[in-house]
């Protein structure tokens, strides 16, 4: 079967930071994988998705960026974290439709 | 834009009611409709619904969409307080990223 994992579960950082979280997907091959950020008082916002190794699009303008140096990893990172970059990180996958399977979330503060 | 509208945004009910979650949708090439659960972390499947007016029933959730006028609802049937969670709804566009949009989600607790 397949699963997701996705970490830390919880991170804090100090403004001007650097970022990396780093999501795997098991038992599953040439999946697309997804960034979303979920701010509060707000849905879902796709941030980044890519339908395989080294295909980024980037949905919003931001201070992010995404890579996906093997089939089945995707890192989330950032040279120097903004106050507004604050929220709950989903990590998620998808085959074949768009049934997406979504990671546990890392939920990111900024100090 | 597209644009995806949940309402209401939060609902508390005691537990045995029925309750009834909207979700509009305005997107250029829709292709499914998703409804999921989101209790503390990791948004859990319910549905996916692509053709009109055929309900996907589970249990005690039951949905349907129009793809007419551009909605869909979420029934629950004799709430329980394990149902207290954050229901989205997301339109799945045509293409083939297989992106969805989401709205902003029904907060619905359910009280003894």
């Amino acid at each position: 079967s397949q699963t997701i994992h996705q970490w830390p579960a919880t991170l804090v950082q100090p403004v001007g930071s650097p970022l990396s979280l780093e999501c795997t997907v098991e038992g599953t091959s040439n999946p697309n994988l997804y960034w979303y950020r979920q701010a509060a008082g707000r849905g879902l916002q796709l941030l980044f998705y890519s339908v395989g190794i080294g295909q980024i699009s980037s949905e919003v303008p931001q201070n992010l960026s995404a890579s996906r140096p093997q089939d089945r990893q995707f890192i989330l990172s950032s040279k120097k974290l903004l106050l507004s970059d604050s929220g709950f990180y989903l990590c998620a996958w998808s085959v074949g439709s768009h049934r997406v399977h979504f990671g546990d979330g890392t939920r990111l503060s900024i100090l | 834009e597209d644009k995806v509208v949940q309402s209401p945004l939060s609902l508390v009910v005691h537990e045995g009611d029925t309750v009834t979650l909207n979700c509009s949708y305005e997107v250029t090439n829709f292709r499914s409709l998703l409804w999921y659960k989101q209790e503390k972390k990791a948004p859990t499947f319910l549905f996916m619904l692509t053709s009109s007016g055929i309900e996907k029933k589970s249990g005690r959730l039951s949905s349907i969409l129009d793809k007419k006028e551009l909605f869909s609802i979420l029934n629950i049937t004799a709430t329980q307080t394990g149902d207290s969670a954050v229901y989205l709804c997301a339109v799945g566009l045509q293409g083939g990223s297989e992106k969805l949009v989401f709205g902003k989600g029904t907060k619905l607790t359910v009280n003894p």
